[in-house]
């Protein structure tokens, strides 16, 4: 499977505790996002990253949550004392380097779903 | 500020009709419409997108229509099949923002029945 992969699919943690997710982008994709969706919305961007790079975060993203790919491949996002709040869906998704005039095509993974209890 | 606004929030159809999804966007600096389609419990899939310099593009039975000047988009799905039956988002980037990051609707839930 070439396609962006994350893991795990599902996490069940209680308020407080701290959890990590892993995001492999597609092969030589250098371009990586996060975004996060509560039900029945659309997804929201949380940070991204060109290679190493963490080039921007949102202003969802609290002090609590920090983001990383240390070389340039996955990237991990780690929420820290998690709230209720937190429960959704985190969303990976990676691009090709752009070429002149060409467009940011991103590619989804099949997201985390936390639950926090 | 909700930048890009998408309705309806919900579309039933017959097999074989026409769904029509649209789309209004306020910042002019995006130059990259894309819709996404997304299943239960699945991360959204790019469907078919769009750039400012045309005002159709066509693949299969989906098709977007673009008017700059209204800012509008929407898709259009020919010969609606219930496995089209999911959840749709608009999006749209600029290449202006660092990332070029996607800024999504609201989503909607399409439901063809047989």
């Amino acid at each position: 499977d070439t396609g962006v992969s994350q893991n795990p699919r599902h996490k069940i943690t209680k308020r407080g505790q701290n959890v990590t997710f892993r995001c492999d982008p597609i092969s030589e994709h250098n371009r990586l996002y996060w975004y996060r969706q509560t039900l029945g919305q659309g997804p929201e961007f949380l940070t991204y990253f060109q290679n190493e790079a963490q080039l921007e975060k949102s202003r969802l993203l609290s002090d609590r949550f920090s983001a990383e790919r240390p070389k340039g491949s996955f990237s991990t996002l780690e929420i820290q004392r998690t709230e209720q709040g937190d429960s959704a869906m985190y969303l990976c998704a990676s691009s090709p380097r752009l070429g002149r005039g060409s467009y940011n095509e991103q590619f989804f993974g099949p997201g985390t779903r936390l639950t926090v209890l | 500020q909700q930048q890009v606004k998408q309705s309806p929030q919900s579309l039933i159809v017959q097999k074989g009709g026409i769904s029509i999804i649209n789309c209004a966007y306020e910042n002019t600096a995006f130059d990259y419409f894309p819709w996404y389609q997304q299943f239960p419990g699945k991360g959204p899939a790019l469907l078919i997108a769009i750039r400012p310099d045309v005002s159709e593009k066509k693949e299969g039975r989906f098709t977007i229509s673009f008017n700059k000047s209204a800012k509008q988009f929407s898709l259009h799905i020919m010969d609606s099949q219930p496995g089209d039956s999911a959840t749709y988002f608009c999006a749209a980037s600029s290449r202006e923002t660092s990332g070029s990051r996607l800024t999504f609707g609201e989503g909607t839930q399409l439901t063809v029945n047989p």
